[in-house]
């Protein structure tokens, strides 16, 4: 039972411009969800998060959206540069005090043209 | 800089063996995790430690077992390997106070079993 889901398992955008990354999750006792990105032969690094509470959260390029009511997720990149080409995982999490565990999304392979 | 080490890039063993992979965190984090990942299916929690000598099953227990002796260590055992164990293996580590939900992943370890 996958709850965390993300339909497109590849994307392609040219550089400059936005690439939109989608994610949908089950689980309505989710509260924490994160995007992080993959390199190939690296292991996945944190990219940005939002908390259930907020809708939207901001970092420079990355702006992560969350819609509760549809539960849904998504990662917006502006402009898109060709360094971003990687695989993004969307995570979620349960509230636990300090032991929370991940939930992990299949990935979508984003791949810049230049 | 924080880092969590996984002994081994690549391992291939065979079916029937009895296969040890190691990782250590040098973050005196209080989690650790280990996840596999496969094409289409993401990333997939095996176990994880939330203390020394604990451990809880993840989503995918069946076939493995774990290890956490001492707090920087955590070692994924699989009892007697099966090709279907062939897999991209992550070990993560997380602070474990409230509120922080980043894992800081190592650089995985690819495994192959003929």
């Amino acid at each position: 039972d996958q709850q965390v889901k993300q339909n497109s398992p590849s994307l392609s955008v040219q550089e400059g411009r936005i690439s939109i990354l989608n994610c949908d999750y089950t689980n309505s006792m989710f509260d924490y969800f994160l995007w992080y990105k993959k390199y190939p032969a690296e292991g996945p690094t944190f990219l940005i998060s939002i908390s259930s509470i907020k809708d939207k959260n901001e970092d420079g390029r990355f702006t992560v959206f969350l819609n509760k009511s549809a539960k849904h997720l998504s990662l917006h990149i502006v402009p898109s540069q060709p360094g971003d080409s990687a695989v993004y995982f969307c995570a979620a999490s349960v509230s636990n005090f300090g032991n929370e565990k991940l939930t992990f999304g299949t990935g979508t392979r984003l791949t810049i043209i230049p | 800089d924080v880092k969590v080490t996984q002994s081994s890039r690549y391992l291939v063993k065979r079916t029937g063996e009895k296969v040890f992979l190691e990782c250590v965190q040098d973050m005196d984090h209080e989690n650790m995790f280990w996840y596999r990942q496969d094409p289409g299916l993401g990333l997939r929690l095996i176990y994880f430690s939330y203390d020394v000598k604990m451990k809880e099953k993840g989503d995918i227990p069946e076939g493995y077992s774990v290890s956490r002796e001492k707090k920087e260590r955590f070692s994924l055992i699989l009892e007697s390997a099966s090709t279907n164990q062939t897999s991209m293996y992550l070990c993560a580590s997380s602070l474990g106070s409230d509120g922080d939900y980043g894992y800081t992943f190592g650089s995985g370890t690819r495994l192959t079993v003929v």
